[in-house]
């Protein structure tokens, strides 16, 4: 089982629309997480992190369960520009190494 | 400010030839990685290093070796390249296990 799981989608979603992304962990000793954006051909780049209370970054909210080991990822009033793969990272192992899940793939419609 | 810097961009090699990837990055970060990515696979870990000095396997090391060359450097050696090896490696750097982590923009293998 990897690490770090999450639903690969493809999500196609039309302009305006909410969409929420979940990912699921299995290192409990895990502490940080983040959500990371790949464009197409592209390096990852840092979407945000994410805190056990929550954090919100615009129409971008994060939210990290650790009693059921998940964290989300919620789009609001999406844009065409939104269109990327979303990639959800942990730390795990000795030297708390950054584990990504395989990535979610969005497409906003017009 | 360059972040992370890798090359080539770009490498076609045949079957069992050899090469180093090279990465460097001008953040003083502790920590370095090399990744792979495959259609539909994510990132996978090859080798990480937490420390100058220190280097340890991740999720898929055969067929590779690393050095840690100096806190800057971190490079990736493909001893006998194969196809399986064809991938997009991507180097990344970061302070610390809570702290973002930058990437370079990529290396596109191709192993014929």
């Amino acid at each position: 089982r990897k690490e770090v799981e999450q639903d690969p989608g493809p999500f196609n979603v039309p302009e305006g629309a909410t969409v929420a992304f979940n990912c699921t962990y299995s290192n409990s000793a895990s502490q940080s997480f983040f959500w990371y954006r790949q464009d197409c051909r592209k390096e990852p780049k840092l979407l945000m992190s994410v805190y056990s209370s929550g954090n919100e970054d615009g129409r971008f909210t994060a939210q990290l369960n650790r009693a059921s080991q998940y964290i989300s990822l919620l789009i609001r009033d999406s844009k065409l520009s939104d269109s990327a793969t979303y990639l959800c990272v942990g730390n795990s192992g000795s030297a708390r190494q950054l584990t990504f899940g395989s990535g979610t793939q969005l497409t906003v419609l017009p | 400010n360059a972040g992370v810097t890798q090359t080539p961009k770009f490498q076609v090699l045949k079957t069992g030839q050899s090469m180093t990837l090279q990465c460097a990055q001008d953040m003083n970060h502790n920590s370095m990685y090399w990744y792979r990515q495959d259609p539909g696979m994510g990132l996978r870990l090859i080798y990480y290093s937490a420390s100058e000095g220190t280097t340890d396997k991740g999720e898929v090391p055969n067929g590779y070796n690393v050095s840690r060359l100096n806190k800057r450097e971190f490079s990736l050696r493909l001893e006998s390249a194969a196809p399986s090896q064809t991938s997009v490696y991507f180097c990344a750097s970061h302070a610390g296990p809570s702290t973002e982590a930058f990437f370079g923009q990529g290396t596109r293998l191709t192993v014929v």
